[in-house]
């Protein structure tokens, strides 16, 4: 079945340093694929998407390409600040769901300190 | 933007009893309401998919009858954890989209359970 693999944390950076959070898929057919990020206390947020190979997703700063020859949707950000400190999930929804069911990655917690 | 509340955030409850946990749309109407179910360091897993009017989709592996969900409104569904034991401790999130056809999900802050 469908699934999401994303590095495990948690990820300790110095603020302005460069983040790379990996995540790699398994999926039939052509995926939608998207980051989320969750801040302490509150749901889940939207972060970025890709729906289409070699489409960028951007957002806030935070880039992830859709790179369908390695599966891979990896996330980044060229300097953090102290306010990216939260948990990360890189999510799939495939093309037979009708792109609703969302599967998700464990979740990689980022610690940004000053 | 489009809100998503969960209640309660987090509960404590005797093994053997019932919860219900709330998930409403504050201010958008949801015709499709999702539930997943997180266990610590792992990946969130999708439960069931709940359609206002009808009954619930429940995924491979989860019990309907332990895990009701009804989505009697466009605002509101709810998912009662029957005769709950230590086992279904754990992190319940549920989600909601505008439109059947919308794959951009608002979610609530989650609700943890803990059976003792």
């Amino acid at each position: 079945g469908d699934s999401v693999t994303q590095m495990e944390g948690p990820v300790t950076l110095s603020e302005e340093a460069f983040l790379t959070i990996n995540c790699t898929y398994t999926a039939t057919g052509y995926p939608s694929l998207f980051w989320y990020v969750q801040y302490p206390g509150e749901g889940l947020q939207l972060l970025l998407k890709a729906t289409k190979a070699d489409d960028k997703g951007s957002n806030k700063g935070f880039e992830a390409t859709y790179r369908k020859e390695t599966t891979s949707f990896h996330l980044e950000k060229g300097s953090v600040q102290v306010s990216d400190s939260a948990v990360y999930f890189c999510a799939l929804s495939a093309q037979n769901t009708g792109f609703q069911k969302l599967v998700f990655g464990t979740g990689t917690r980022l610690l940004v300190s000053p | 933007g489009a809100v998503v509340s969960q209640h309660p955030s987090w509960v404590i409850c005797k093994s053997g009893t019932s919860v219900k946990i709330e998930c409403r749309s504050l201010d958008f109407q949801a015709t499709t309401m999702f539930w997943y179910r997180q266990f610590p360091k792992q990946s969130l897993m999708l439960m069931a998919t709940s359609n206002e009017g009808s009954k619930a989709t429940y995924e491979q592996g989860v019990e309907k009858d332990k895990f009701l969900i009804n989505h009697a409104s466009l605002t509101l569904s709810t998912l009662t954890v029957t005769s709950a034991h230590p086992e279904d401790s754990s992190f319940y999130i549920c989600s909601a989209t505008i439109s059947s056809g919308a794959n951009v999900l608002t979610f609530g802050a989650g609700s943890r359970l803990t059976v003792l």
